[in-house]
């Protein structure tokens, strides 16, 4: 069955780049929709955005102009670029896949998440 | 952004007893063209991710057991668990896909009385 494994630095300094990759095992990368979504220790979930395997992103406008999500098809990754990140980027952090390959549809396969901290 | 409120914050429910949430959304999930809500629930034990209960509103997704059920239009809805077993102890959120950022509950949290 389709796998996610999301893989990265555990640490970040404030103000540089958090990025992060998610492995897709046991199936294609492409006809699906992909996101990110953060939890910070012990509070609730935060989406990030989705991308579309072939293009359309849709990003959190509160993370917007921070927010950079890619595909590799060849490698069957999807990616996170979060810059200029403070201690409140401090989360665990899920790649997931949607149940629906038609459109908005909630995520059903999930990753097991990779706590990233930012620190000094 | 559509604003998504649940409640309780928490609740005990004694085992084999039902266990109810309510989440509510600051606009309509329903889609008329498809008669569809974009509402789901999850659970989420420590440590682990997010598991996909339920979708549209009340469709089951596979492998959940039918004590999970889901239930509500427009802007409240419900989680029922209708006989609380053990295994069943989590933090249960509700999140909307209506419309961009899909916004999360702030969940609630279920434990055994």
């Amino acid at each position: 069955q389709v796998q996610l494994q999301e893989s990265g630095p555990g640490l970040v300094k404030p103000s540089e780049t958090l990025s992060l990759t998610c492995t897709v095992s046991g199936g294609s990368i492409s006809g699906h929709f992909w996101s990110w979504i953060r939890q910070p220790p012990g509070k609730g979930l935060e989406w990030i955005g989705y991308k579309y395997y072939s293009g359309s992103t849709n990003y959190n406008p509160s993370l917007k102009s921070r927010v950079t999500m890619s595909v590799d098809k060849s490698r069957n990754q999807f990616s996170l670029r979060l810059s200029s990140v403070t201690a409140a980027d401090t989360a665990v952090y899920y790649c997931s896949r949607w149940l629906d390959i038609s459109g908005p549809s909630p995520p059903t396969i999930w990753g097991q998440g990779t706590l990233v901290t930012v620190s000094s | 952004d559509i604003v998504m409120t649940q409640s309780p914050d928490s609740l005990a429910v004694s085992l084999g007893e039902r266990a109810t949430i309510s989440c509510k959304s600051s606009q309509s999930l329903f889609y008329s063209s498809n008669n569809k809500n974009y509402l789901a629930w999850y659970q989420q034990k420590p440590g682990q991710p997010p598991k996909l209960l339920i979708y549209w509103a009340s469709t089951r997704e596979f492998g959940v057991p039918d004590r999970f059920s889901g239930s509500g239009s427009g802007t409240d809805f419900t989680l029922t668990i209708s006989s609380l077993q053990a295994e069943d102890v989590a933090v249960f959120y509700c999140q909307q896909y209506y419309s961009s950022p899909f916004t999360f509950g702030p969940g609630t949290k279920v434990d055994t009385k």
